[in-house]
């Protein structure tokens, strides 16, 4: 069972505006989130992350949304450029004062910035 | 530098052979991680280990095996029992549940 879900498997933006990526997740328990960009042929490289204890996490173009709620996040990338298209993952972990440290990822987003 | 290394990037298996790829890190992490990626499945579990000596099976283990005799190698086999090992295959670590380290990941297809 899915526990952390992207539902759009790709989204298509214009260079300079704004991509939104959204990530859902069905376990209460979590309480950290991680957002990793993934190029083809290559290892996912860290992008930003949030503790659920935010609302948002900013890192110059790229901000994370939290909405615990409704168990919801997105990530925000202002302005778009072209070397941002690739697949990016959502990830969600319990407990992270564990030693656990087991990420659950979702399916990915191929994004496309388009010039 | 500090890093994680996987190899062989590419890996040709003939169907009921064992094939073994390798990750080493270098970074004093105390956990290791491999996952499979599949299109459209994105990233799945296959094995972890948290310390040396121990691991644990992930999402997907049949058909696998892992060592972890020492803290920075975490080999993984997969065994002629993997019904369908043609995938991406990527190696992590983890210094306790702050996000992982990824290393360039083995392409392994079955001929």
């Amino acid at each position: 069972d899915q526990q952390v879900k992207q539902n759009s498997p790709s989204l298509s933006v214009q260079e300079g505006r704004i991509s939104i990526l959204n990530c859902d997740y069905t376990n209460s328990m979590f309480d950290y989130f991680l957002w990793y960009k993934k190029y083809p042929a290559e290892g996912p490289t860290f992008l930003i992350s949030i503790s659920s204890i935010k609302d948002k996490n900013e890192d110059g173009r790229f901000t994370v949304f939290l909405n615990k709620s409704a168990k919801h996040l997105s990530l925000h990338i202002v302005p778009s450029q072209p070397g941002d298209s690739a697949v990016y993952f959502c990830a969600a972990s319990v407990d992270r004062g564990s030693t656990l440290g087991r990420l659950y990822f979702g399916r990915g987003t191929q994004l496309t910035v388009w010039p | 530098d500090g890093g994680i290394t996987q190899s062989p990037k590419y890996l040709f298996r003939k169907e009921g052979q064992n094939v073994t790829l390798s990750c080493e890190q270098n970074l004093n992490h105390d956990a290791m991680y491999w996952y499979r990626q599949d299109p459209g499945q994105g990233l799945r579990l296959i094995y972890y280990s948290q310390i040396v000596n121990d691991f644990q099976k992930g999402d997907i283990a049949e058909g696998y095996s892992v060592s972890r005799e020492k803290k920075e190698s975490f080999p993984l086999t997969v065994t002629s029992a993997q019904k369908n090992p043609t995938a991406f295959y990527l190696c992590a670590s983890s210094p306790r549940a702050y996000g992982y380290t990824f290393g360039s990941g083995t392409r392994l297809t079955v001929v």
